[in-house]
This record gives structure tokens, sequence and C-alpha cells, in this order.
């Protein structure tokens, strides 16, 4: 059971350069969220979707676009990448609506040169 | 907006010891979560409670809801519990949009 999936593990840009993170979970989970981990920070929202369809902006939305490709599919894309966005990206899912916890994915650690 | 503090940052400890790391936040949530983040990165859910305590193996989590805080214990600590803890915490039920602790980063000593 692979629960969330992302992809890449590990990415180096340039300022400026584009990019999409991508993330798919196998659980049938209606609730998808993306978020930003930075050195001595609490995880911060960017998106979430609650369900397939539908998306909303988080704590630090700006920089980033999202699509809910499907139910299993949750994209994040960086369309002109700066330096403020170096930091490691969690994918997350959950049922919705109900009060369950949410499953991570493994991260992507993204550098922005 | 729910400020979420957890304390110790940092917690060293032998092999054995009994371990508590506090969580605090500053308005009414449905449900607070425990997570760990293993030194690889992953991140895994621990316990999700919304009053009273839980328990599951050498790990419990308490919650009192009056005060605005819950503690994390470990019985019997090993080395293979290090690893970072964080507390979250969410408002509406059906929409958890978390707030999440700096963490507690815990290292335990052979």
């Amino acid at each position: 059971n692979a629960g969330v999936t992302q992809t890449p593990k590990f990415q180096v840009l340039k300022t400026g350069q584009s990019m999409t993170l991508q993330c798919a979970q196998d659980m049938n989970h209606n609730s998808m969220y993306w978020y930003r981990q930075d050195p001595g920070m609490g995880l911060r929202l960017i998106y979430y979707s609650a369900s397939e369809g539908t998306t909303d902006k988080g704590e630090v939305p700006n920089g980033y676009n999202v699509s809910r490709l499907n139910k299993r599919e949750f994209s994040l894309r960086l369309e002109s990448a700066a330096p403020s966005q170096t930091s490691v990206y969690f994918c997350a899912s959950s049922e919705f609506p109900s009060n369950q916890p949410q499953h991570f994915g493994d991260g992507t650690r993204l550098s922005i040169l | 907006k729910n400020e979420v503090e957890q304390s110790p940052q940092n917690l060293t400890a032998q092999e054995g010891e009994f371990i508590t790391i506090n969580c605090s936040y500053s308005v009414g949530i449905s449900a607070l979560h425990w997570l760990q983040q293993h030194p690889g990165g992953g991140i895994v859910s621990l316990f999700m409670l919304s009053s009273g305590k839980k328990k599951h193996g050498r790990l419990i989590a308490t919650i009192n809801i009056q005060e605005k805080h819950s503690s994390l214990h470990i019985t019997a600590s090993h080395p293979r519990d290090s690893a970072v803890y964080i507390c979250a915490v969410g408002v509406n039920f059906g929409n958890e949009k978390l707030t999440f602790g700096t963490g507690t980063r815990l290292t335990i000593i052979p």
C-alpha cells in the first residue's frame, strides 16, 4: 500500500525556472494538502483541496498554483521559482468530511539557486 | 489564528527514561494531533484526540481542553524514538486546516 507518493524527492532549480511537484494518493481520500516546511518554523499550508474539483488557499499561497487533476492527484506548480521558495514540500491527504488524521508523503526537497 | 507552542524545543535523554513533551494552544479546537517526523524526513500521525487520553504501545497522549494543553509521553524510551515530535491543532471538523507547532527534537542516548 503506497499511501501518498510525491515526485520528485529532490530538485534544484535556477531562479525564474518553473516546475510542478506531483502528488498521488491511493487511499480514496477526498481531501489533499500541500505544505512547506522551513527551518525553525512549523509546517505551513500552501493550498488544499477538500474534494475533486475544488481548491482553496492556505496560509502561504503566493507564488504557487495547484491543480486537483482527479481524486488521486494534486499537483503544485511554481511558475517562476524564487530563492524564498527553497523548502521541503509535503503533500498530505485525509478523508473528508470526517475528523481523521492526515497521511503524509515523504516530501520533496527543493532548492532554488 | 491559533498559536501552537511546544516545549521543550530540544530534549536529550538516556535510554529507558520517561519522556514528556508539551503543547499549548491559544484558541478552542476541534482536535489536536501528534505527529512524528523521522530523521529521514517522513511524517507519521501518532494520535488525534479531542478529549481525555489515548495510548498506543509506549506512547500516551493526553489533552486538557480547559487548560488548552496537551502532553505526549513516552515510557521506557529507546534510541529508535529519536525523532522530531510535532503538535498540530485543527479548529473545524471536516475542514482540517491545521496549525502546526515548530516541533520538539528528541534524542535518546543508548
